[in-house]
């Protein structure tokens, strides 16, 4: 059981937008701490995607955007293209790193 | 380019000992909190350990806390995780990540900027 929740899986078609949530609490993103979020490819290691809530690091699309409100946040990838199929992981900080559970986003 | 490359992985009898190296390069290693992030066979990310840049303060996640033991050397630009008493839920991939903050005084509440390629550990009798 993740400290921060994620959907299992999203899916959309090439070109569309999709989004992914990640729930918090009181205790981590609602009480003010950052949300990131990284980027797996198959068979790879992790890669920082979003930072800070909204700021992407040098290289990273403006296809992916991130935001923050409350207790949850949300990563949104638009023009979804066939090399985004990977799984998906937000991050944030409850008196220690911790990562959602994941989200494996299929390009239909 | 910052380039960080994790080694030490391989099979271990429950009980077992092994220690972990990640060998990092271009940037100033001295001045940059490291971490171990784990990631079991189909599952998600798990934070395993943290160390400040210059090695004075070392955090743990619970699952670890009293068998791992994280240390670095700032002359060799090494991070280094010792790894005892291991259990097979301690199979896993293995990253080494980078604090994104220089000389931060103490642990931040962060996130990781750049990541190792990963070693696989296997406890397994």
């Amino acid at each position: 059981q993740s400290v921060l929740t994620q959907p299992p899986s999203v899916s959309g078609a090439p070109g569309q937008r999709v989004t992914i949530s990640c729930t918090g609490s009181s205790s981590n993103i609602g009480a003010g701490y950052d949300v990131h979020w990284y980027q797996q490819l198959p068979g790879t290691a992790p890669k920082l995607l979003i930072y800070g809530n909204s700021n992407r690091p040098s290289g990273v699309p403006d296809r992916f955007s991130g935001s923050k409100s409350g207790t949850s946040a949300s990563l949104a990838i638009t023009g979804l293209q066939a090399e985004d199929e990977a799984d998906y992981y937000c991050q944030s900080y409850d008196s220690s790193w911790v990562f959602g559970g994941g989200t494996k986003l299929t390009v239909l | 380019q910052v380039q960080l490359v994790e080694s030490g992985g391989g099979v271990v009898q429950p009980g077992g000992s092994l220690r972990l190296s990640c060998a990092a390069s271009g940037f100033t290693f001295s001045s940059y909190g490291m971490h171990w992030v784990r990631q079991a066979p189909g599952k998600g990310l798990e934070w395993v350990a943290f160390i400040r840049y210059d090695g004075s303060n070392k955090y743990y996640a619970d699952s670890v806390k009293g068998r791992f033991t994280i240390s670095r050397d700032n002359s060799k630009n090494t991070l280094y995780l010792q790894m005892n008493s291991l259990r097979a839920e301690d199979t896993a991939v293995y990253y080494c990540a980078k604090d994104p903050m220089p000389v931060v005084p103490a642990a931040m509440p962060d996130y990781f900027d750049y990541w190792g390629q990963g070693t696989l550990v296997t406890v397994s009798s």
